[in-house]
């Protein structure tokens, strides 16, 4: 079975301060990885993609993918308010062959406090 | 911009009615999906579809099926609702796999269903 897992949370920062969420997978072979956010009330919606080891960086947001240890995270810098939601991680298990039929975790759980 | 539609998104229907959740894409997408979502359990793949007339399970089928007769048109059916199926339902879809975006699903607003 493969699984996908993350803390649910809530992880709570200040303002202004770096959130940092964390996924484990358990299949080795997975090649593509996503984060996807979603405000409570809303469906998801894709924020950051990594395909290959080391760090990808899009805006305030920077995607971290370490495949020898089955890990990948999310590093939100200067967070707001407004990026309080809850993070899913995704995980294809195969590149180019699934799809697009992703595995999700459950979901991080993250607040922004003013 | 990608947008799918759901046709429902509140809906209230009693055990043993036949319900009907249908979605449509804009985009010429080939996969279509859907998940349903429930607290603490995440998002579940029910069926997902990537072409016109093809089905495949998910990970929860039971209970549920689809039909795909029109490329931009997925139909989620439970045959006979049960309590149990009382959820908020999710379809997306995306690009065919095997390009830089494969795995960007684009969700439709959701559909809750209550099964009393």
């Amino acid at each position: 079975q493969k699984e996908v897992e993350q803390n649910s949370g809530p992880l709570s920062v200040p303002e202004g301060a770096i959130a940092s969420l964390n996924c484990t997978y358990s299949d080795r072979g997975s090649q593509s990885f996503f984060w996807y956010r979603q405000y409570s009330g809303k469906s998801p919606e894709l924020i950051m993609f990594i395909y290959s080891n080391g760090d990808k960086e899009d805006g305030r947001f920077t995607a971290q993918l370490n495949k020898a240890s089955q890990y990948v995270s999310l590093l939100i810098r200067d967070s707001q308010p407004s990026d309080s939601a809850t993070y899913l991680c995704a995980v294809a298990p195969n590149y180019g062959g699934s799809q697009g039929n992703l595995i999700f975790g459950k979901g991080t759980k993250l607040s922004v406090k003013p | 911009d990608v947008k799918v539609t759901q046709s429902s998104r509140y809906l209230v229907k009693r055990t043993g009615e036949k319900v009907f959740l249908e979605c449509v894409q804009d985009m010429d997408h080939e996969n279509m999906f859907w998940y349903r979502q429930d607290p603490g359990l995440g998002l579940r793949l029910i069926y997902f579809s990537y072409d016109v007339k093809m089905k495949e399970k998910g990970d929860i089928p039971e209970g549920y099926s689809v039909s795909r007769e029109k490329k931009e048109r997925f139909s989620l059916i439970l045959e006979s609702a049960s309590t149990n199926q009382t959820s908020m339902y999710l379809c997306a879809s995306s690009l065919v796999s095997g390009t830089l975006v494969a795995g960007e699903l684009f969700f439709g607003e959701g559909s809750r269903l209550t099964v009393l």
